[in-house]
């Protein structure tokens, strides 16, 4: 799978809107864009996963660039819950791999 | 709760025990996975289970030893540690379909090798 970049960390104050960026360059056309978030002494959970669209669910957005190459992840107002390691993933589904490459994502810190 | 457990939370073990961490998943899913997290390293795969065949074992030494007995629980058979599999190991779970497949992680056990 295609490998992606995050910063190493960013900071956001509560209830304001946090956009966390990836960059990944050499995606394929195959590849899924997945976000999963690991909170503090917890396993990591799954946030959302897009193709081309951009895509809301009840956790955060996702917005997909039009050349594929980088996406954003959305939380629309930050709360001191949402302060985790953020991970943005690539997944060639025609290969059919199981593995997630986790990287060291983006540790969010959410300010009072 | 995810739907994914794991027991025990916490274990602490000498370099010449034999112990076993078990995770149970009640999601239906039909594919499962162990994943160690060091401390200030990324998560490393290092066992797939579909359908209860191992389809993916990532250079793990032999003193790791999965065992996926039914679709709903899966070991790992932990003999002969070093002090650096200190470690969080994390199970999770996952339906494969073609897109989402989102995996279900348990809450880990915190492994302590003295």
């Amino acid at each position: 799978d295609a490998k992606t970049t995050q910063p190493n960390s960013m900071e956001s104050n509560e209830e304001e809107p946090v956009h966390l960026p990836c960059n990944h360059s050499t995606i394929s056309g195959t590849d899924y864009i997945h976000w999963y978030r690991q909170l503090p002494s917890q396993g990591p959970e799954y946030v959302i996963h897009g193709l081309t669209s951009n895509v809301n669910n009840r956790m955060a957005s996702l917005a997909i660039a039009e050349d594929r190459k980088s996406s954003t992840l959305i939380l629309h107002r930050a709360t001191l819950r949402d302060a985790a390691v953020y991970y943005c993933i690539l997944r060639d589904v025609q290969t059919g791999a199981n593995n997630l490459f986790f990287g060291t994502g983006t540790r969010l810190t959410v300010i009072p | 709760e995810t739907g994914v457990t794991q027991t025990p939370r916490h274990l602490v073990m000498g370099m010449t025990n034999k112990k076993s961490l078990k995770c149970e998943q009640h999601l239906g899913h039909n594919a499962m996975y162990w994943y160690k997290q060091s401390a200030k390293k990324p998560l490393e795969l290092m066992f797939v289970y579909n359908f209860k065949e191992q389809t993916e074992n990532n250079s793990v030494p032999s003193r790791f030893s999965p065992e996926c007995p039914n679709s709903s629980h899966l070991f790992l058979h932990l003999h002969t540690l070093q002090p650096e599999d200190s470690a969080l190991y994390l199970c999770a779970s996952s339906q494969v379909t073609g897109s989402g497949y989102e995996q279900y992680f348990g809450p880990g056990t915190r492994l302590t090798v003295t």
